[in-house]
């Protein structure tokens, strides 16, 4: 039971390259997340999928696309990388009852955009 | 608009003392308030969690205890440990449309000294 998995662990972009963040679980929930984690700003909700087939904007998604491929896989694409957009990129995953509160959180990706 | 205020950033704490961290909510429709603890280079982890109806909660040496008319609630660390040193997230959490919109304090960055 690996819980929540991400790849890479780390990228390096240039400016206007594209790019697509991997995320699985395989602990059979409904809900998944996308945040991004910078200093002194906690963690905010990019996209987030509430179940398969769904996905709903956070609070900063503009730049960033996703896709709920199944139940256990939920990628986000950076079409255009701006220096902006340098980050920790945590998934999260919760529930397999509709109202579950915990999240269950990836390792991380780090991501540097020059 | 940050809705969960977090104090204090940094704290330095000697080997079993208490370590103590505010936060304060705005939305008195989050019903669901977690502790996330971070150690460097992984992703966040679920420590303890309260709901509004209880005034404390303690597991171990981690106390949480919650104030709802003032909107405040606070994590002590007991006999704090070496191991502790992390970064800690206060949250607040709601049903909204079937996922959980969780909102995350900025994090304080704990640092316990021998």
């Amino acid at each position: 039971n690996a819980g929540v998995t991400q790849t890479p662990k780390f990228q390096v972009l240039k400016t206007g390259q594209s790019m697509t963040l991997q995320c699985a679980q395989d602990m059979n929930h409904n809900s998944m997340y996308w945040y991004r984690q910078d200093p002194g700003m906690g963690l905010r909700l990019i996209y987030y999928s509430a179940s398969e087939g769904t996905t709903d904007k956070g609070e900063v998604p503009n730049g960033y696309n996703v896709s709920r491929l199944n139940k256990r896989e939920f990628s986000l694409r950076l079409e255009s990388a701006a220096p902006s957009q340098t980050s920790v990129y945590f998934c999260a995953s919760s529930g397999e009852e509709v109202f579950s509160y915990e999240q269950y959180f990836g390792p991380g990706t780090r991501l540097t955009v020059t | 608009q940050q809705q969960v205020k977090q104090s204090p950033q940094s704290l330095i704490v000697q080997k079993g003392g208490i370590s103590i961290i505010n936060c304060a909510y705005e939305n008195t429709a989050f019903d669901y308030f977690p502790w996330y603890q971070q150690f460097p280079g992984k992703g966040p982890a679920l420590l303890i969690a309260i709901r509004p109806d209880v005034s404390e909660k303690k597991e171990g040496r981690f106390t949480i205890s919650f104030n709802k008319s003032a909107k405040q609630f606070s994590l002590h660390i007991m006999d704090s440990q070496p191991g502790d040193s992390a970064t800690y997230f206060c949250a607040a959490s709601m049903n909204s449309g079937g996922y959980q919109k969780v909102t995350f304090g900025t994090g304080t960055k704990l640092q316990v000294i021998p």
